[in-house]
């Protein structure tokens, strides 16, 4: 199974600073139809995960600019440009390239 | 307006069975992909299982594979779980979601498994 390894676990953030989580994959999420189902997941406290970014860097509908996605094969990053109050919760990579699909472990974005 | 509603959860004691529903609406529900993922308290995502749009490809957790079935009827725009042979530690918030990008989830149903 892929094994997805999110860091850091947890991550201090003033309002404005801007920081960046790092998702890296046991083996290459480069799909054979040439996609790669990396996404990026922020689940707020008490809700429902909401996606943020799709195949590696694609921006979901409604989803601020400041969030941003990058990488390729195995090395994944999401950066947040200017935390904001709203930004706050557990942040996940899952990848949907290889069965069984699998989540990184999440990384908590907190108040400094 | 898309919306995944989930339901069927509950109080269950181990051994016994349990079966999830999940009404979509708002998308053509027979064009998609859609997974069960679920979350123990407290803990992160974990995969559970994945059915293809025609029910011609289906996956499984290794932690839920011989004990749960997926399903969908595209007629009723539902999506199910059955859940045979229920343990303690498959206590959780089960959600249902979209594929293939996780773009939409239900609110979660709750499933505890105590005696």
């Amino acid at each position: 199974d892929v094994v997805l390894t999110q860091t850091p676990p947890t991550l201090s953030a003033t309002i404005g600073q801007s920081v960046s989580i790092s998702c890296r994959s046991s083996q290459s999420l480069l799909h054979s139809n040439g996609n790669t189902y990396l996404h990026w997941l922020l689940q707020r406290p008490g809700q429902s995960p909401q996606l943020l970014i799709y195949l590696v860097s694609r921006l979901e509908s409604g989803v601020p600019n400041r969030f941003s996605g990058s990488g390729s094969g195995t090395d994944f990053t999401l950066k947040i440009s200017g935390v904001e109050a709203e930004d706050l919760g557990v942040y996940y990579c899952v990848q949907g390239t290889h069965a069984p699909y699998t989540f990184g472990a999440g990384t908590k974005l907190e108040l400094k | 307006e898309v919306q995944l509603v989930e339901s069927g959860g509950g109080l269950v004691q181990p051994g016994r069975s349990l079966k999830l529903s999940c009404v979509a609406s708002g998308f053509t529900f027979s064009n998609y992909g859609m997974n069960w993922i679920r979350q123990a308290p407290g803990k992160g995502l974990e995969w559970v299982a994945y059915i293809s749009s025609g029910s011609s490809y289906i996956y499984y957790a290794e932690t839920v594979k011989g004990r749960f079935t997926i399903s969908r009827d595209n007629a009723k725009n539902t999506l199910y779980l059955q859940m045979t042979s229920l343990r303690s530690e498959d206590t959780a918030l089960y959600y249902c979601a979209r594929l293939p990008f996780f773009d939409y989830w239900g609110q979660g149903v709750m499933v505890t498994v105590s005696s």
